[in-house]
């Protein structure tokens, strides 16, 4: 099983971004990805998770209506994408196999995406 | 602030026992399982514990989880200088319709 992230991007506030993670060594409609952000010198947060199978996406509170998770099934694909990027969104982003809805067993390297004028 | 709490650090000496809490309510802990992740820095978390008590393959048996009502815990025992990460709990939570992050714990091998 691996999970491969795009590399790190570098935007101005108010531009848009979607970031990738690339899966393989398993059958990608069998298990939702989650996303999870680490915003620098601060814990974990989790984002929300999809259901490749369906593009069904729950998303965590603080995300709702700030970010879109989404799934490209011919990809084995799930992506992360931000309208108009603030500074705030400053962050290492994580995506990870999740069974059982909780447990995140598979994790990507990460994607650092830094928001600056 | 975390909605599961736990202690911003932890320390131990090598081959010492240290436990590391993680407290909740009943929306989270109390009726969900708990996962732990270490994560060492500039490198992805890593699945540590998995309902409540559970290892996944791979991970030594130093490690062990336990759960209490609305609480749980993380121990480590014969500590080794490669177990200086952080360490943190998980929780799905019935009011947020979420899954829920401690707050982590950045443990210390003195």
């Amino acid at each position: 099983v691996q999970l491969v992230q795009s590399g790190a991007e570098v935007k101005k506030p108010g531009e848009s971004l979607k970031i990738s993670c690339k899966t393989s060594g398993y059958t990608f409609t069998s298990h939702w990805i989650g996303w999870v952000r680490q915003m620098p010198g601060k814990g974990l947060e989790w984002m929300g998770i999809i259901n490749p199978g369906d593009s069904n996406a729950i998303y965590s509170p603080s995300f709702q209506g700030q970010v879109t998770i989404s799934a490209d099934k011919s990809l084995s694909t799930a992506y992360l994408q931000w309208g108009s990027l603030k500074a705030s969104d400053t962050a290492m982003y994580y995506c990870a196999r999740i069974w059982e809805v909780t447990i995140h067993d598979y994790w990507g390297q990460g994607t650092l995406v830094t928001v600056s004028s | 602030q975390s909605v599961l709490t736990q202690p911003p650090s932890a320390s131990g000496t090598p081959g010492q026992r240290v436990t590391i809490s993680c407290s909740g309510s009943s929306s989270n802990i109390g009726s969900n399982s708990v996962n732990w992740y270490q994560h060492l820095p500039r490198t992805a978390p890593k699945l540590l514990i998995y309902t409540n008590n559970q290892r996944p393959s791979g991970v030594p048996d130093r490690f062990s989880g336990s759960k209490s009502g609305t609480s749980a815990s993380l121990a480590i025992s014969g500590l080794q200088s490669e177990d200086e990460a952080d360490y943190y709990c998980t929780a799905w939570d019935d009011s947020l319709n979420a899954v829920i992050f401690g707050g982590g714990t950045k443990l210390t091998v003195l």
